[in-house]
C-alpha cells in the first residue's frame, strides 16, 4: 500500500517554513525523500532508516518516527529553487518494495 | 557518465498493440524498479528486480510485463491486456536492497501515448 502524503500542495513565499508529512499503515525500514521538478526525473534528498534520526540537506530536513510509522520534511526558510513536487518513498518489511506516496506540490513565490 | 537511460522519450501506440520500453543502466546496480506516474497518484509501482533472472510484481502489475536477463537491463512491456496504458513511465534503479542501498537513481522516462 501505497505511504500517505499530506498537503496535497503548499504555496509559500521565499523565506517561509513549510512541513510535508507521510505516513504508513504497515511497519517501516526507511523512508526516502525526493524531489521531481516539472517534466525531470526525480531527485533524491535523503534517507532515514528506523531509529528515529534526523537528517538535512541545505535547509530541507527530515525527522522519521518509526513507532508511529511517519516521516516529516521540513522546509526552511524557502528559496525559489524549493518548487517542484516532494514525494516521500517507503520500504518496508519487503526488502527491495520502493513505494512513493502522491506527492506534494510545493511552490515558492517571490 | 554512469546513469540510467530510458529509451524512447515518446512513444505512440495504437490500441491492441503490445510495446516495449526500454531501461539501461551503467552503474553497476544490482535493483531495478519500473514506475507509472500519473497526475495526483504520484508513483506507482509496476514491477522490481533485485537482482538478475529475478523480478517481483508491485501494486499494478496487471497489464504489464519484463524481463532481467542482464544486470543493466529492464525492459518494459506493456501489453494490449493494459486497459489504461496512457501515461508517463519513470525506470529506477539502486545499488541494492535495504537501508541506504535503495537510494534510487532515476531515468528521464517515457511518454507513452495511445492513440
Amino acid at each position: 500500500q501505497q505511504p500517505v502524503q499530506s498537503p496535497q500542495a503548499v504555496i509559500l513565499r521565499e523565506g517561509e517554513d513549510a512541513v510535508i508529512n507521510c505516513s504508513s499503515s504497515k511497519a517501516l525500514y526507511s523512508v526516502h525523500w525526493y524531489r521531481q521538478k516539472h517534466g525531470e526525473a526525480p531527485v533524491f534528498l535523503m534517507i532515514l532508516l528506523k531509529g528515529g534520526e534526523q537528517k538535512g540537506h541545505e535547509k530541507i530536513s527530515a525527522s522519521f518516527n518509526e513507532k508511529k510509522q511517519q516521516s516529516s520534511l521540513y522546509l526552511t526558510a524557502s528559496q525559489l529553487s524549493y518548487s517542484g513536487t516532494y514525494f516521500c518513498g517507503t520500504e518496508g518489511d519487503s526488502w527491495g518494495k520502493l513505494q512513493f506516496g502522491a506527492g506534494t506540490q510545493v511552490v515558492v513565490t517571490p | 557518465d554512469g546513469g540510467i537511460t530510458q529509451s524512447p522519450k515518446y512513444l505512440f501506440r495504437k490500441e491492441g498493440q503490445n510495446v516495449t520500453l526500454s531501461c539501461e543502466q551503467n552503474l553497476n546496480h544490482d535493483a531495478m524498479y519500473w514506475y507509472r506516474q500519473d497526475p495526483g497518484q504520484g508513483l506507482r509501482l509496476i514491477y522490481y528486480s533485485q537482482i538478475v533472472n529475478d523480478f517481483q510484481k508491485g501494486d499494478i502489475a496487471e497489464g504489464y510485463s519484463v524481463s532481467r536477463e542482464k544486470k543493466e537491463s529492464f525492459p518494459l512491456t506493456v501489453t494490449s491486456a493494459q486497459k489504461n496504458p496512457t501515461a508517463f513511465y519513470l525506470c529506477a534503479s539502486s545499488i541494492g536492497t535495504g537501508g541506504q542501498n535503495t537510494e534510487a537513481f532515476f531515468g528521464q522516462g517515457t511518454r507513452l501515448t495511445v492513440v
